[in-house]
């Protein structure tokens, strides 16, 4: 039972890079979100979906994409990456109360 | 709009101490509460949660209590162990339109030592 799993760890890019963090869950969870967490900060949403072909914009959707073409996948897309954008990216799925997080992506841009 | 606030640390405590997080929340509607554990490395995991006033979550020996007077729902635990030692996070939920949305404090880090 994988839960969620997310694609990168850890990953450095450069400004103006562009490059996608994958997210999967094999739960069948209709919902999905995107998480940024900032030090000493608490996690910021980004873009949730309620189910395949559903995405809606969060607290912080600049500079970021999302498409959800199955029920399992829910990729993240930086198109420009900006220093602002360095942070812990966690992908997470909900069923009634329950979320259930990934380990997280850290991202730095140089 | 809604908002958690948690006191800040990092909360330093001798294993076997008494441990209380504070937790206060402002919210539209009924929230669901909720306690995040983050061990180094890892993602958040549920500790625990409250989904109506004057209900009480517990899990692993913490305890939060959900009072809507106070609008508060503070961690406690008997006695830490060094096992304990994480960011703990403070989080609310409220349905809005199709989807719950999770709103989090800035999180609390917990030291335990020996």
């Amino acid at each position: 039972n994988a839960g969620v799993t997310q694609t990168p760890k850890f990953r450095i890019l450069k400004i103006g890079q562009s490059m996608t963090l994958q997210c999967t869950q094999d739960m069948n969870h209709n919902y999905m979100y995107w998480y940024r967490q900032d030090p000493g900060m608490g996690l910021k949403l980004i873009y949730y979906s309620v189910g395949a072909g559903i995405t809606d914009k969060g607290e912080v959707p600049n500079g970021y994409n999302v498409s959800r073409s199955t029920t399992e996948d829910f990729p993240l897309r930086l198109e420009l990456a900006a220093p602002s954008q360095t942070s812990v990216y966690f992908c997470a799925s909900r069923r009634d109360y329950g979320y259930t997080f990934g380990s997280g992506t850290r991202l730095t841009v140089v | 709009g809604n908002s958690v606030t948690q006191m800040e640390g990092p909360v330093t405590l001798s294993e076997e101490a008494f441990l209380t997080i504070n937790c206060t929340y402002t919210a539209t509607g009924y929230p669901s509460l909720f306690w995040y554990v983050q061990y180094p490395g890892e993602g958040l995991q549920l500790l625990l949660k409250a989904t109506k006033a004057d209900d009480k979550g517990s899990n692993k020996g913490f305890e939060a209590t959900y009072r809507k007077e106070t609008t508060s729902f503070h961690l406690e635990k008997g006695s830490v162990q060094v096992s304990d030692s994480a960011v703990y996070f403070c989080a609310l939920s409220v349905l809005a339109g199709t989807a719950s949305k999770l709103t989090f404090g800035t999180g609390t880090r917990l030291q335990v030592t020996l």
